[in-house]
């Protein structure tokens, strides 16, 4: 399975700003997932990320809010915008390599929004 | 688009018993079952999973069970052990890089 470099592993931010999580995955993958997973909630999909394209994103999420960046196939990026106390959230990224359906997860960025 | 079910939300259970939890899925086109455990403050890891070919698949004290014709799918765990106790989450996908639709979780707890 891939291996996924997630950072920043958690931060604290102030409520208007935004934060940058970046994935960084040890061999080409062709689609990123972009999980949220609220304090004892299961896992949300944000959106999909692929190279070359635009992201697609799911009900309830928009690109003004939670803008992708794809460069290439071994690394994504999410950016949280204007951050409010309610994407306080664990965000997770995550790959399926092989096409052989074996998802594997990042460590997970905890984001604190005070 | 896909809707999992997953049961109970929680589940308590003595060291040595047996385990159970059940999900229902939405989508006929879904062929692929992933099982995830999630232990505190850690990434969700797949234990197990299950393509819509095969009725069940075991590995060592942990079985998943598939009945496409009523789309509902059980994670099986014999003789609990202590470290067995998190969150685990059922989920069904298209598979072929596609999304996967998590399960609400379930919360085991093995009771030493």
């Amino acid at each position: 399975s891939a291996v996924i470099s997630q950072k920043p592993s958690r931060d604290i931010c102030q409520r208007g700003t935004s934060l940058t999580i970046q994935c960084q995955v040890d061999s080409q993958v062709t689609m990123m997932f972009w999980y949220r997973q609220q304090p004892g909630q299961s896992l949300t999909l944000i959106a999909t990320a692929n190279q070359g394209s635009e992201a697609t994103y799911e009900s309830g999420f928009v690109i003004d809010k939670f803008p992708i960046s794809r460069p290439n196939l071994t690394f994504s990026t999410l950016t949280v915008s204007n951050m409010s106390p309610e994407d306080s959230s664990i965000y997770l990224c995550s790959v399926e390599k092989t096409g052989n359906y074996g998802y594997t997860f990042g460590s997970g960025t905890r984001l604190t929004v005070v | 688009g896909e809707n999992v079910e997953q049961h109970p939300s929680t589940l308590s259970v003595q060291e040595g018993d047996s385990a159970v939890i059940k999900c229902t899925y939405s989508d006929s086109a879904s062929n692929y079952f992933p099982w995830y455990k999630q232990e505190l403050g850690k990434r969700p890891q797949l234990i197990i999973d299950i393509r819509s070919n095969v009725g069940e698949k075991k590995d060592q004290r942990i079985a998943v069970t598939l009945n496409k014709t009523a789309k509902h799918f059980s994670l099986h765990i014999t003789e609990t052990q202590p470290e067995d106790s998190a969150v685990y989450f059922c989920a069904a996908s298209t598979g072929g890089y596609q999304k996967v639709t998590f399960g609400t979780g379930t919360k085991l707890q093995v009771i030493p």
